[in-house]
């Protein structure tokens, strides 16, 4: 099983460029999210998928698109890159999913994003 | 926010030595998980512990969590230098995890 994996590893854009990156998960999960990683910040919640079919904002939005393709799949679409976007993108997956539960998060190796 | 706070934002130990990590959150909570993050990878699950538990050990890893204080410590005993990493505190409430600013671990051999 190859986990979570996430295309690419490393993107350069100009400001409004438009992007999309790619998350794919072998291990049937339910829920899925994407977090961006800024130093001295920690992670944030941009968006995250709670089963197949329904995706739902997190804390940080803004400027960000989500889709959950499939059972498998959730990507993050950047429309109009901004300099603010510059970041290191994060997806991860969980069972199950849902409130009150005692899931734990499973992450991909990230993409690091440089928006210039 | 629930968010939770690390204490210290930075660590640095002798290999050998006792790591202790602490983290403070705001509102109440179903679970607390720790993960751990080696530089430039994602982050790796260590331990989860519910709001009815106080302590819990897994290997090395000790984690208590005192609701009342709505705080949480991480205690990695015989420290290795394979343990330098940054280490994070999530938590868990009606909401999906929210995650810390983190630990970074130096642990020197």
């Amino acid at each position: 099983n190859a986990g979570v994996t996430q295309n690419p590893k490393f993107q350069v854009l100009k400001t409004g460029q438009s992007m999309t990156l790619q998350c794919a998960q072998d291990m049937n999960h339910n829920s899925m999210y994407w977090y961006r990683q800024d130093p001295g910040m920690g992670l944030r919640l941009i968006y995250y998928s709670a089963s197949e079919g329904t995706t739902d904002k997190g804390e940080v939005p803004n400027g960000y698109n989500v889709s959950r393709l499939n059972k498998r799949e959730f990507s993050l679409r950047l429309e109009s890159a901004a300099p603010s976007q510059t970041s290191v993108y994060f997806c991860a997956s969980s069972a199950r999913g849902g409130h009150f539960d005692t899931d734990t998060q499973y992450f991909g190796p990230g993409t690091r994003l440089t928006v210039l | 926010s629930q968010q939770g706070e690390e204490d210290p934002q930075a660590l640095s130990i002798q290999e050998g030595e006792n790591a202790t990590m602490n983290c403070s959150y705001k509102t109440s909570i179903n679970n607390l998980q720790w993960y751990r993050q080696n530089s430039g990878r994602g982050l790796v699950h260590l331990i989860l512990i519910r709001s009815n538990e106080r302590e819990k050990h897994s290997g090395r890893l000790r984690v208590t969590l005192d609701t009342s204080k709505k705080s949480s410590s991480l205690l990695i005993t015989a420290s290795r230098a394979a343990d330098t990493a940054s280490y994070f505190c999530a938590t868990r409430g009606n909401t999906p995890l929210v995650f810390g600013k983190g630990t970074r671990l130096s642990v020197i051999a």
